[in-house]
């Protein structure tokens, strides 16, 4: 069936380091590809997110990248600071379209000062 | 506006009993959804609804039942609790895909838990 797999479930970096997480997905109809973080207890929030037709949209410390043919796609966070410490999804639509979007398992990240 | 307001924050359910999460929503989205996250995992896709008086299953509906019959509001009714239910229910909001953005818009979530 159509799932999103994200890799890796922990991620602990010093500050100021990059921190890259990964996702792969199965749909290759999929055309839309979404980031969310949530904090401890938090509601899930949207970072950024990127369409089939762009490789790579950047807002300031944060970048995702997408490669079609490979059906994956990363988030990259430079810089790293200690409130970037969070859970990170990645998410791929179910079937194709923009909504009804199936998470990855999330990526935990601990950014140490 | 409020955004996605979802009740009851925290329940407690024992094994067999009923209940409905409500979900409300006051953007005038099309879209609206219902997801699980169990501790430590990822959000799972229970039902969603394109509009009023259309809805669909998602990855994991067993067990739950929903109704869409106004833009506003989308409850999540739980029949015959079980302990595998035992989660964080978040309810969402988002445009149509005709506009430009897929982004969901989370309620703060409500913990349910049965005994």
């Amino acid at each position: 069936g159509e799932n999103v797999e994200q890799h890796p479930s922990t991620l602990s970096v010093q500050e100021g380091d990059s921190a890259v997480i990964k996702c792969t997905y199965s749909d290759s109809a999929s055309n839309y590809f979404p980031w969310y973080k949530q904090e401890l207890g938090k509601r899930p929030q949207l970072i950024i997110d990127i369409r089939s037709n762009v490789g790579e949209k950047k807002d300031q410390r944060i970048a995702v990248t997408l490669n079609k043919t490979a059906k994956h796609f990363s988030l990259h966070i430079t810089e790293t600071q200690p409130e970037d410490s969070a859970v990170y999804f990645c998410a791929a639509p179910l079937s194709g379209g923009y909504n009804k979007l199936i998470f990855g398992a999330g990526t935990r990240l601990a950014v140490h000062p | 506006n409020a955004g996605v307001t979802q009740t009851p924050k925290f329940r407690i359910l024992k094994i067999g009993q009923s209940m409905t999460l409500q979900c409300t929503q006051d953007m005038n989205h099309n879209y609206m959804y219902w997801y699980r996250q169990d501790p430590g995992m990822g959000l799972k896709l229970i039902y969603y609804s394109v509009g009023a008086g259309i809805t669909d299953k998602g990855e994991v509906p067993n067990g739950y039942n929903v109704s869409r019959s106004t833009t506003e509001d989308f409850p999540l009714r739980l029949e015959l609790a079980a302990p595998s239910q035992t989660s964080v229910y978040f309810c969402a909001s988002s445009y149509s895909v005709t506009t430009n953005t897929g982004e969901l818009f989370f309620g703060e979530g409500s913990r349910l838990t049965v005994l």
